[in-house]
């Protein structure tokens, strides 16, 4: 069973402040880490796909980093915005041949107030 | 590009009743992916379609669900009899093929079971 863990489960801050949010995953099975961006009723939009160790990915003021030897990746949002509100899922794949199935993480749910 | 579209947008249906989902990948996507998020829990994988075969379906709950992709295009997934456990958000994605890491999601199917 693999677990995708994120923390924190929910998050306010106001606007101009830079914030960050953690995804756990296995460390010993990994093939590919997502991070999506997800508005209630609305598609969960992908930011970034992260493969390697040590990769580091950026969009605008959205970036994030991936350490698959530990388990984890951060994303980093720098001067929230009150459109950055959303929940930001963390979704893993593993290595078994065939299986392209992502495993999520239950989301942080951000709040940028104004 | 037209993205992952999917019908309807919201169904409320009585307990013991079917309903069905229908999903339209991107045009040319091979693989087309169904998932669920219910009681505000972590999106959970349902089935992996590869054309009209069925890859993976290790997520499908019970046999009260059916999911089909005749002629490799749009997917159905049917749910007979509904329950009530089975209310929550189905989305669908797809991707271009099975080394394709990016999904691309609908804005999914809300259903409520009462």
């Amino acid at each position: 069973i693999l677990n995708v863990e994120q923390s924190p489960q929910s998050l306010h801050v106001q606007e101009g402040d830079s914030t960050n949010f953690t995804c756990s995953f296995p460390s010993s099975n990994f093939y590919a880490l997502h991070w999506y961006r997800w508005e209630t009723a609305k598609s969960p939009e992908a930011l970034f796909v992260m493969t390697l160790n040590g990769d580091e990915k950026k969009k605008g003021r959205i970036s994030a980093t991936l350490n698959t030897k530990e388990g984890y990746s951060y994303l980093y949002i720098k001067g929230s915005q009150p459109e950055d509100s959303a929940t930001y899922l963390c979704a893993f794949i593993s290595p078994d041949t065939g299986r392209r199935a992502l495993t999520f993480g239950s989301g942080t749910r951000l709040q940028v107030q104004p | 590009e037209a993205g992952v579209t999917q019908f309807p947008s919201h169904s409320v249906i009585e307990k013991g009743q079917t309903v069905t989902l229908r999903c339209d990948p991107i045009s040319g996507h091979d693989n087309l992916y169904w998932y669920r998020r219910v009681m505000g829990k972590e999106i959970k994988f349902l089935l992996h379609f590869v054309k009209e075969s069925k890859q993976d379906e290790s997520g499908m709950p019970n046999n009260r669900f059916l999911a089909e992709r005749t002629g490799g295009t749009y997917s159905t997934l049917k749910v007979q009899p509904a329950e009530l456990e089975d209310s929550g958000v189905y989305f669908c994605a797809s991707s271009r093929n099975i080394r394709s890491y990016e999904q691309y999601f609908g804005p999914g199917t809300r259903l409520t079971v009462t």
